[in-house]
């Protein structure tokens, strides 16, 4: 069935530094890849999304990057902060039943 | 302007019992998805409603079901309850089926059965 399996479960940076998560759809009918954040007690909101005709999208620190062929896609956050601490779900979403495949989730922590 | 909501916020129940749990989604909004966010899982998709209809079912048994109604509200009915539901469960809205309409989340009702 479909599967979306992201990397790694957890990710600790020192603020300033790079954070990069991975992940790899199963489904070649996925044509939509949103990325959420979710802090401690609070919901899912979107933070970048990319469809599946565009190689790379950026907007601030934050940037995705979608290569179809492999089926990967990743999130990579630049110059880290301790407000980016949080879990970090990606997405897959069928383009025939709009059906959204979330992967397992990232837990960042972003040391001071 | 009012995000989604969801009530209660907390539900305690039995074993086989059944629970109900609701959804308002953000004015003109038509599309209602349902998950389920168990403990150091990702989020599980339940069901999506679109005009009233419901348009796909994730892998879940037939005891998980629902509906929306004409304002757009949606409701998830679990009967049966089982110990492994517990969970919190997250709806989200959408301006409607197609296109690249990006989902609201409510705040989720935590569910937990005892």
């Amino acid at each position: 069935g479909e599967n979306v399996e992201q990397h790694p479960s957890t990710l600790s940076v020192q603020e300033g530094d790079s954070a990069v998560i991975k992940c790899t759809y199963s489904d070649s009918a996925s044509n939509y890849f949103p990325w959420y954040k979710q802090e401690l007690g609070k919901r899912p909101q979107l933070i970048i999304d990319i469809r599946s005709n565009v190689g790379e999208k950026k907007d601030q620190r934050i940037a995705v990057t979608l290569n179809k062929t492999a089926k990967h896609f990743s999130l990579h956050i630049t110059e880290t902060q301790p407000e980016d601490s949080a879990v970090y779900f990606c997405a897959a979403r069928d383009s025939g039943t709009y059906k959204y495949i979330f992967g397992t989730g990232t837990r960042l922590k972003v040391l001071a | 302007e009012a995000g989604v909501t969801q009530s209660p916020t907390h539900l305690i129940k039995t074993r086989g019992q059944q629970a109900t749990l609701r959804c308002s989604p953000i004015s003109g909004h038509t599309s209602v998805y349902w998950y389920q966010q168990a403990l150091g899982l990702g989020l599980q998709f339940l069901l999506w409603y679109d005009e009233g209809e419901e348009r796909n079912r994730g892998n879940f048994p037939p005891r998980f079901s629902g509906r929306q109604f004409p304002n757009y509200s949606s409701e998830l009915n679990v009967n049966a309850l089982e110990l492994e539901d517990s969970a919190l469960y997250l709806c989200a809205s959408s301006l409607g089926a197609g296109g690249y309409n990006e989902q609201f989340f409510g705040p989720g009702t935590r569910l937990t059965v005892l």
